[in-house]
């Protein structure tokens, strides 16, 4: 089945380091959404990808998806203590017969001020 | 309407008793999700619904689980047996749905934390 993997598992950075999580698919997606998941709480939609080297920027994080739509990354620029959390990716496989999206095992970011 | 509910917000239980969770989805989506979801892992995809049609179940879902969404709105999940294995986190979302091979964003509720002891 669908397979989706994230590295690193766990990172940690000094405020104000950059940060960048990677995603890839065992399978072509027809996009990729990404979430955050705050100590505690549960995943919140961040953004969604759709086309073939996309590139979408929100503030300080910058999205982009693949050309071939296997993988997928976000890049945190000059990391706060708000950045802290786990960030995961979601792909729905492109051309499945379903439409459940398939969470990454996610990247977990600790921000030391 | 404030967003996704889930009750109970904590379930202990003890091995062999049947549990039952409850999903309040936002009221104008037409598709809810249940994922679980353990420590240190992304949420893993249980079931979905199109209103009140269950499009999927996880080949990896045992027969002891079971979700209904009776009238399309909210939806139960049950665990008959549980077992210690059977602890997580229980994480409802909803969705407006699936348009143009474009999959709407999950909005998730705040999840029921169940241990089986």
């Amino acid at each position: 089945g669908q397979q989706v993997m994230q590295i690193p598992q766990y990172q940690h950075v000094q405020e104000g380091e950059d940060f960048t999580t990677y995603c890839n698919s065992s399978t072509t997606l027809s996009n990729i959404q990404w979430y955050k998941q705050r100590p505690g709480g549960h995943p919140v939609f961040l953004i969604q990808l759709v086309k073939s080297g996309e590139v979408k920027k929100q503030k300080r994080l910058t999205f982009q998806f693949g050309e071939a739509k296997k993988n997928s990354s976000l890049h945190i620029t000059a990391t706060q203590t708000t950045d802290v959390g786990t960030y995961f990716c979601a792909g729905l496989n492109r051309g499945g017969a379903t439409n459940k999206l398939i969470f990454g095992t996610g990247t977990l970011l600790a921000v030391q001020p | 309407d404030t967003g996704v509910s889930q009750d109970p917000r904590h379930k202990i239980t003890k091995r062999g008793q049947n549990v039952t969770f409850r999903c309040d989805p936002i009221s104008e989506h037409n598709r809810l999700y249940w994922y679980r979801q353990t420590l240190g892992q992304g949420p893993e995809f249980l079931t979905y619904f199109q209103n009140e049609a269950q499009l999927e179940k996880s080949r990896l879902l045992s027969d002891r689980f079971s979700a209904e969404r009776p009238k399309g709105s909210f939806s139960t999940l049950e665990i008959q047996r549980t077992e210690q294995g059977d602890s997580a986190m229980y994480l409802c979302a909803s969705s407006l749905g699936y348009f143009a091979g474009f999959q709407e964003k999950l909005f998730f509720g705040s999840g029921t934390q169940l241990s089986v002891l």
